[in-house]
């Protein structure tokens, strides 16, 4: 039973347009939400979070949105550009741990 | 700032053997937090250490085992390997055992079961 599902395992985007990457889960006890991007050979690096009482957090190119009732949530990056190349894993806390999804390949072409 | 250091960062073993793979958290974080990481899969929680106690645990054997040093430095032992434990393994850190904050992984331990 996967709690946190990203459907897409890969998504591909030209530079300057958006990447949506998104992201599902079942446990409704979670509190907070998170993305990490993975480039190979180094540990996943934190990108942006939201809390479970908000429905929207920006960072710069970066957007989470959380969509509560549908058990969803989003990361919008706009401009995409050629560096945001990676595998992007969406991750959900509940009282400290930690269940994260197997992760969206995301390809910006030049 | 170091960040978070593991060690080795490649391994092999045989199966039946036992390994030990080593953290050390970023400097002022208390909590460290184990995930293994198969091929195409995303990080899964094995367990939480926060003041030296494990306080949370995933669906992993009781083969897998851990511990935490007063310097909130830690260990992840594995016992009795099998080839199915061949896999990344990811260690986290962060400031307290609640969750609500980011975690910040180490590059991670490649341990291949022979």
């Amino acid at each position: 039973d996967q709690q946190v599902k990203q459907n897409s395992p890969s998504l591909s985007v030209q530079e300057g347009r958006i990447s949506i990457l998104n992201c599902d889960y079942t446990n409704s006890m979670f509190d907070y939400f998170l993305w990490y991007k993975k480039y190979p050979a180094e540990g996943p690096t934190f990108l942006i979070s939201i809390s479970s009482i908000k429905d929207k957090n920006e960072d710069g190119r970066f957007t989470v949105f959380l969509n509560k009732s549908a058990k969803h949530l989003s990361l919008h990056i706009v401009p995409s550009q050629p560096g945001d190349s990676a595998v992007y894993f969406c991750a959900a806390n509940n009282a400290g741990k930690s269940t994260f999804g197997d992760g969206t390949t995301l390809t910006v072409k030049p | 700032d170091a960040g978070v250091t593991q060690s080795p960062t490649h391994l092999i073993k045989t199966r039946g053997q036992q390994v030990t793979l080593r953290c050390s958290p970023k400097s002022g974080h208390d909590t460290v937090s184990w995930y293994q990481q198969a091929l195409g899969q995303g990080p899964q929680f094995i367990f939480q250490y926060y003041e030296e106690e494990e306080r949370q645990r995933g669906n992993f054997p009781d083969r897998f085992s851990g511990h935490q040093f007063p310097n909130y430095s830690s260990e992840l032992n594995v016992n009795a390997l099998l080839l199915g434990d061949s896999a990344l393994y990811l260690c986290a850190s962060s400031l307290g055992s609640r969750g609500g904050t980011e975690a910040f992984f180490g590059q991670g331990t490649r341990l291949t079961v022979v």
